[in-house]
Parts: structure tokens; C-alpha cells; sequence
């Protein structure tokens, strides 16, 4: 089947410092990528939707200075968290569109970042 | 506005027996309809979807879930619970399954021995 993967899969920082998240379709290309935000026991909720060579679409709420969404390629997004702090922490999940076919939808395994 | 209910935070069942989880939505169209399920530090792994046709769907591990139009539900079940379905289900609804997803708050299921 389809995998998507995210890298790192576990990351610590320090507060003030940016991490960069990575969501790749490892088997496909995806034409749309989603970034969604899961806090400790809770709901995932979407942050952004991410086309390949366009702008990213951010939720209400989200802001898009600090969640720098890059999708420069059918197979790869990047989540850049700048200026981090400890609030930020959380897991981040991406899920990818598979271009062609029925445009399933496929979920990474998750990041989750840890800002001291 | 589009929201899915998922009205029970924490079930413990007993392995061997049956399982059903609820989940509600409020959706203007006709949704496209998911259960999700996470292991503790995971990503997700769908169980099964509803797009259209027969309302009993039957997904992977043994689980189904029945679209209830008049009910706006969409339940998931399983005849006889195994201790390795311990996780938290996510139910989610969609304007088609390639597209973004709003999800419930989600169910723990503890399988007690």
C-alpha cells in the first residue's frame, strides 16, 4: 500500500529555535498534503492544506508566519515551526492525496515535537 | 457548521466481547465517512470508509460500521473484542476522501483480560 513518511519522527528543541518537520510520499505523488496538530488526548485539527508549487492554505486561527508550509514537490512537504516554544509542542501528523486514481488519502506516522 | 460527535471519551470492554463505538455528524451534504485508528505515539490506520451504496461497510481487523442517514450516525463494531484493539478510533467526515477531514474528539477502548 501507500506510505507516507515523516521525519524526524520525535524531536526535542530549545525555546526560540525553529524545527523543520518533513511529510513524503514515499510511493506516490500526491497532489494535496494536509498538516494536522494532535495535543495529548485530543482530536487531530487541521492546520493547513499544502498544493505542490502554490501557497499554502491555513485554518482559521492558524498562523501562517510562525507554521511555514512548503510543498516543493508531488512528494514532499515541509512544516517549518518557527521560533518555537514550549505551547508548540504537540504531534504533528501529514496525510498526502495520491495523484492518481481515486485520490485516497494516506497518513504519516506523526512527529512530535517537544520545545523546552 | 460540520462537526463529528463521538459522545463516549473512554470504553473498557472485555476481550471476547462485542464493541460498538459511536460516532454523530453534522454535515450538509452527503459525507464521506472514516474510522480511524491510533496506537499511543502513532499515525492513523483507516479501518474502513462509506462513500455510497450498501450502508453496512466492513473494514480490515474484523470491524464494520452501519451509516444511519436518519440518525446522522455512523457507528462502528465488532462482534468480539481482542486485547490487541486497545487504542483510541477516530471518527472523521469529508467532502470526499481525498480531501481535509474533520474528526471527533475520538474513544479510548481499554480491553480488559
Amino acid at each position: 500500500g501507500a506510505v507516507v513518511s515523516q521525519h524526524p519522527s520525535w524531536v526535542i528543541c530549545k525555546s526560540g529555535t525553529s524545527v523543520k518537520i518533513e511529510c513524503r510520499s514515499l510511493d506516490f505523488q500526491a497532489t494535496t498534503m494536509f498538516w494536522y496538530r494532535q495535543f495529548p488526548k485530543q482530536s487531530l485539527m487541521l492546520m493547513a492544506t499544502s498544493n505542490e508549487g502554490s501557497k499554502a492554505t491555513y485554518e482559521q486561527g492558524v498562523e501562517k508566519d510562525k507554521f511555514l508550509i512548503n510543498h516543493a514537490s508531488l512528494t514532499l512537504s515541509t512544516l517549518t515551526v518557527t521560533s518555537a516554544h514550549p505551547e508548540d509542542s504537540s504531534f504533528y501528523i501529514c496525510s498526502a492525496v495520491r495523484r492518481a486514481g481515486t485520490g485516497e488519502l494516506f497518513f504519516g506516522e506523526g512527529s512530535r515535537l517537544t520545545v523546552l | 457548521a460540520q462537526s463529528v460527535t463521538q459522545p463516549d471519551i473512554h470504553i473498557t470492554v472485555s476481550e471476547g466481547a462485542s464493541l460498538e463505538l459511536r460516532c454523530n455528524y453534522s454535515y450538509g451534504a452527503t459525507p464521506y465517512l472514516f474510522w480511524y485508528v491510533q496506537s499511543p505515539g502513532q499515525g492513523l490506520q483507516l479501518l474502513l470508509k462509506y462513500f455510497s451504496g450498501d450502508t453496512l461497510v466492513q473494514g480490515i481487523k474484523g470491524f464494520e460500521a452501519e451509516f444511519k442517514r436518519s440518525q446522522s450516525s455512523f457507528n462502528l463494531r465488532k462482534p468480539s473484542v481482542h486485547w490487541s484493539d486497545a487504542a483510541e478510533y477516530f471518527c472523521a467526515v469529508g467532502m470526499d476522501q481525498g480531501g481535509k477531514l474533520i474528526f471527533g474528539q475520538g474513544t479510548e477502548l481499554s480491553v480488559k483480560p
